[in-house]
């Protein structure tokens, strides 16, 4: 089936750094991807939408300048969350839409902590 | 704006106990419904489909329906294990967008 690998599972970054998070199609194209963000006990909160060849759709609320988006392929989008603060400190999950329309396949999660 | 909504948010059932959890969603216009597992610091996986032309699926021990008229789903999960412990999260697609509910925490008592 249709699989998502999201690197790294884990990451730990001093205040002011940037953090990078990668998410690949293993055995698909993924012309868009879906990256969201998720808070404990809450639903994912959809972020931007990472389309291949053009500029990402951010979401009402996101700051493209703070997540930068990158769809360079069509089996890698990237999300660099720049000059990182405590405040950012999250869940984060990509996602492609499976050819066909079956549904929706999601990454392995990102758990970002700024210290 | 579609609103998803899971009933109950958290409950717990001895092993061998059948499971109901409840998704409702606001707007009927949807093109799927879909429901999904996740367990603590993971990502999603996918446990069934169901198209809006479909009533229902399953999979093994599990069973989702669907009532698009009144915006309901229901996951059955039969003779439950502790493996089964997780959250179980449904998402409805429609009008290009994905969203979710908050999610039903589960936790089986062996």
């Amino acid at each position: 089936g249709a699989v998502v690998s999201q690197h790294p599972s884990r990451v730990i970054c001093k205040s002011g750094t940037s953090v990078k998070i990668e998410c690949r199609s293993l055995d698909f194209q993924a012309t868009t991807m879906f990256w969201y963000r998720q808070f404990p006990k809450q639903s994912l909160m959809l972020m931007a939408t990472s389309n291949e060849g053009s500029k990402a759709t951010y979401e009402q609320g996101v700051e493209k300048d703070k997540f930068l988006i990158n769809h360079a392929s069509l089996t890698l989008s990237t999300l660099t969350v720049t000059s990182a603060h405590p405040e950012d400190s999250s869940f984060y999950i990509c996602s492609a839409r499976v050819q066909g329309g079956d549904g929706y396949t999601f990454g392995s999660g990102t758990r970002l902590t700024v210290v | 704006k579609q609103e998803v909504t899971q009933i109950p948010a958290a409950l717990s059932v001895p092993e061998g106990e059948n499971l109901v959890l409840n998704c409702s969603f606001t707007d009927s216009a949807i093109y799927n419904l879909q429901w999904f597992r996740q367990d603590p610091g993971k990502g999603l996986t996918s446990l069934l489909l169901i198209q809006s032309s479909q009533r229902e699926q399953t999979s093994g021990r599990l069973n989702a329906s669907l009532d698009k008229s009144s915006g309901r789903s229901t996951l059955y999960i039969a003779a439950s294990q502790p493996g089964d412990s997780a959250t179980y999260l449904c998402a409805v697609y429609g009008n290009n967008r994905l969203a979710f509910g908050k999610g039903n925490q589960v936790v089986v008592i062996p």
